[in-house]
């Protein structure tokens, strides 16, 4: 367990639907990065809060977006879903922002839009 | 951009045996982090086993360690005395110094033989 929660654990939607994934660091990390997982990209880099403010954005669509609230706790909202979103969604904590401390991931969030 | 490249889609292990997984990354920075993630049929991501790019010894973490070869751009994951327990996706990632996201390459399935 790696301490990193991520609630629902599955979700399926439909086409067009807006959802909300809800991740809750571990105790202490003030960094939180989301990736995204498919098959057909692999695992990619989607942004990255560091205790509150957006530090770094990566192959995030206009359609997503997320923000991570004054208890550190962060959200990624994924809006007139696709059925190419169709994907686990990872969060990730660390420590800090330096080289050495490694990421942490969540147990992630399986999505389907069908 | 950073690359990492896992040429290796699958490897077949016997069980006590040592397997050794392929890793290149490709980068133009001179601080850089490496990183080895396992991940189990159940989807978690598990890191392993940490490099920094000035470490001069290569990183060892149990059963793990980093064969780390600078000048090749090379960082092998070794996993001594397989265990059933090890079959999963592995996977190698990068990140450099002032970029926060982690870059991951494609992965490599093992499977442990009893």
């Amino acid at each position: 367990d790696s301490g990193v929660t991520q609630t629902p654990k599955h979700l399926i939607t439909a086409t067009g639907q807006r959802v909300t994934l809800r991740c809750s660091p571990r105790s202490g990390d003030l960094s939180v990065y989301w990736y995204q997982q498919s098959l057909d990209q692999g695992l990619q880099f989607l942004i990255q809060y560091y205790n509150g403010e957006e530090r770094a954005k990566g192959n995030i669509l206009e359609r997503f977006s997320a923000q991570q609230f004054p208890d550190l706790h962060s959200e990624l909202n994924l809006s007139s879903l696709e059925l190419g979103d169709s994907a686990l969604y990872f969060c990730a904590s660390s420590e800090g922002q330096a080289l050495t401390y490694e990421q942490y991931f969540g147990p992630g969030t399986r999505l389907t839009v069908t | 951009a950073q690359k990492i490249t896992q040429t290796q889609p699958g490897m077949f292990v016997q069980e006590k045996e040592a397997v050794t997984l392929d890793c290149t990354y490709d980068t133009s920075d001179q601080s850089y982090g490496l990183f080895w993630y396992k991940q189990p049929s159940s989807g978690e991501m598990i890191f392993l086993i940490y490099q920094g790019s000035y470490d001069e010894q290569n990183a060892t973490e149990g059963r793990y360690s980093l064969n780390f070869q600078k000048a090749r751009k090379s960082a092998n994951l070794v996993i001594s005395a397989s265990q059933l327990g090890d079959s999963a996706m592995y996977f190698c990632a990068m990140r450099v110094v002032n970029d926060y996201k982690l870059s991951f390459g494609a992965g490599t399935t093992v499977t442990v033989r009893a």
